[in-house]
Parts: structure tokens; sequence; C-alpha cells
């Protein structure tokens, strides 16, 4: 079945380094969703990119969806201690499903 | 407070037996969900449901059944089938299924085997 890949799978990045993930799909996506889990937590929906090279940006994440509309990506500038988490890739896809990546752990050493 | 009530928070599994997660919303949303979480492995989607007396199969549906009896509820059962239920277990629930709804998730329950 259609699945959608996300790199890295672990990043341990110091206090103020930028990060980024990344996603990508064999197929093209109707939207793109990005989530966020803290340790011991659940996913938290953060935000939803629909359109063909769409960027948003939340403070120090940005969030980009492919020209194609089969990538997406998440970076986050000057990392904190408050950003450790997981972070997923959710996309819609053709039959209407929402399809996760496999999830980027974030650690950061203060 | 709108949101989504899994129960228990921790659950022990005994061979053979049949144990039941709760997960309620009074969000109003129309589509429910379940997930398994394993380490390294993303959410993979055990069941949905997209109204009341209806649920569909997700890519791991073996060893698992659901019920939708009310709008509210969407209670997991872990059958003696699966072999391999030690995991954390994630309900969700969305306005409706479509893939530009985004989903709500509960605090989950862990599941381990006795």
């Amino acid at each position: 079945g259609q699945q959608v890949m996300q790199i890295p799978q672990y990043q341990h990045v110091q206090e103020g380094e930028d990060f980024t993930t990344y996603c990508n799909s064999s197929t093209t996506l109707s939207n793109i969703q990005w989530y966020k889990q803290r340790p011991g937590g659940h996913p938290v929906f953060l935000i939803q990119l629909v359109k063909s090279g769409e960027v948003k940006k939340q403070k120090r994440l940005t969030f980009q969806f492919g020209e194609a509309k089969k990538n997406s990506s998440l970076h986050i500038t000057a990392t904190q201690t408050t950003d450790v988490g997981t972070y997923f890739c959710a996309g819609g896809n053709q039959g209407g499903k929402l399809i996760f990546g496999q999830g980027t752990e974030l650690s950061v050493k203060p | 407070d709108g949101g989504i009530t899994q129960s228990p928070k921790y659950l022990f599994r005994k061979e053979g037996q049949n144990v039941t997660l709760s997960c309620e919303q009074n969000l109003n949303h129309d589509a429910m969900y379940w997930y398994r979480q394993d380490p390294g492995q993303g959410l993979r989607l055990i069941y949905y449901s997209q109204i009341v007396n209806d649920f569909q199969k997700g890519d791991i549906a073996e060893g698992y059944s659901v019920s939708r009896e009310k709008k509210e509820s969407f209670p997991l059962t872990v059958t003696s089938a699966q072999k391999n239920p030690t995991a954390f277990y994630l309900c969700a629930s969305s306005i409706t299924d479509l893939p530009n709804q985004p989903q709500h998730f509960g605090d989950g329950t862990r599941l381990s085997i006795l």
C-alpha cells in the first residue's frame, strides 16, 4: 500500500542548532499534516498544508509542501529544549485516507 | 472542556484473554480511529469508523475488533488472536473522515502481556 517515508528516524542536536525532518510519498498527496508527540504524550496537530509549494510558519517552525505535492519538510530554527519530541507527518491520499510517516524523534542537549 | 478520553491508561493482558480499551469523545465528531504505536514504526491504523454503526478495517486489523453503537464511543477489543499485543494504543477522532480534517488524539493506553 501507499507509504509516507520520513527521515531521519532520530536527530540529536545541541540547543540553538537547527533541525529538519523530511517526508516523501510515492504518490501525489491531497494535503499534508504535521503532528508533535511529546515524550509519554499523544500526537498533537500542528498544521496542515494543502497547496502546491505552500510554505507556512509558526514562530521558529517552517513547514513546506513540495511543488509536486509528494514531499514536505519541517524546519525548526534555533532549537530549544521545549522542542523535544517526535514529529510526524501525515499525508492525505486519493483514497481519502491519512497515512502517517514513521516519525522523527528529536532530542535537544542543553 | 471537550476532548477524547481513553481508559485505562495501563492494561495488562493474560494469555488467552480478551481485553477492551475504552475511547469516548465529546467533540461531536463523526469519525473515530484506533492506532497502534510501536517504537520506530509510527502510527498504524487498526480500525476506523466514519459514522455510527459502521466501521472499516485498517492496515493491521487482524486480532482486533471494534463497535460503534454510539457516536461518542468507539471501544477496541484486543482478542487472544493478537499474538503480539504489547504496544501503545491511541484513539483519535475528526469532524469527518476526510483526510483534510485534523485528528484529535486521546492520551493512549499502554497494553502489556503478563
